[in-house]
């Protein structure tokens, strides 16, 4: 069965302090679609990265990167050198082959970011 | 710069009353997904829809919630009757069934059902 797990519920950190937050997913497809989307206080849900099961390249947009590995079925994201305005819930989410699925979303991790 | 709009923003009802949420996809994308996120469940599917047709509503009360997408530009979720337990933040989200797969949310409804 699909599953995605966020063990982290709740990470604060100071300004600057580089942070990772954690995704395992479960799934028996073979091609499957890995996302992160951001959820500010505000409420909105934004879309950050989608990564396919074929593509294990890192991959780095400015401060955020993200280190995705089939072996240990991870899908793990870094900020580096946060800022107050990265505090959100950040959600990991999983899509399977077929085209147009829904996502499976993870708990959620909520970061804190103070100055 | 496209987006998904839902209206309204926040609705708040008494229980039995009828509620209506709208949903406009980006323009061009054909499908369309329902999500409800609560306190305790996180962020879980209702229903979706691919080319207007309803493919997936296993996540919905069927005795009271029902989906629909009466034309390409909109898709509504009804609640009748809504009850306390309802109360939550419906989003929307729209894609397309390209190998991009990725999907874009609405500002959401936030539902709260007295």
């Amino acid at each position: 069965a699909q599953k995605v797990t966020q063990a982290q519920t709740e990470i604060s950190v100071v300004e600057k302090e580089d942070v990772t937050l954690d995704c395992v997913y479960e799934t028996r497809d073979t091609t499957y679609y890995l996302f992160w989307y951001k959820q500010p206080p505000s409420g909105e849900l934004v879309f950050l990265i989608r990564r396919n099961s074929f593509d294990e390249q890192n991959e780095i947009s400015g401060r955020y990167s993200w280190n995705f590995q089939k072996s240990t079925s991870s899908f793990n994201f870094t900020i580096t050198a946060s800022q107050v305005v990265d505090s959100a819930v950040y959600f990991c989410a999983l899509s399977e082959d077929q085209a147009g699925t829904a996502l499976i979303f993870g708990k959620g991790t909520t970061l804190s970011v103070s100055s | 710069d496209a987006r998904v709009t839902q209206t309204p923003r926040h609705k708040v009802t008494e229980m039995g009353q009828e509620v209506t949420m709208r949903c406009q996809p980006i323009l061009g994308h054909n499908t369309v997904f329902w999500y409800r996120q609560t306190m305790m469940q996180g962020l879980e599917l209702l229903a979706y829809f691919r080319n207007r047709a309803p493919l997936d509503d296993s996540g919905m009360p069927k005795d009271r919630f029902s989906a629909e997408m009466p034309d390409a530009t909109l898709a509504t979720l009804k609640i009748q009757p809504s009850e306390p337990r309802d109360s939550a933040v419906y989003f929307c989200a729209s894609g397309l069934t390209l190998r991009t797969d990725t999907q874009y949310f609405g500002p959401g409804t936030r539902l709260t059902v007295l």
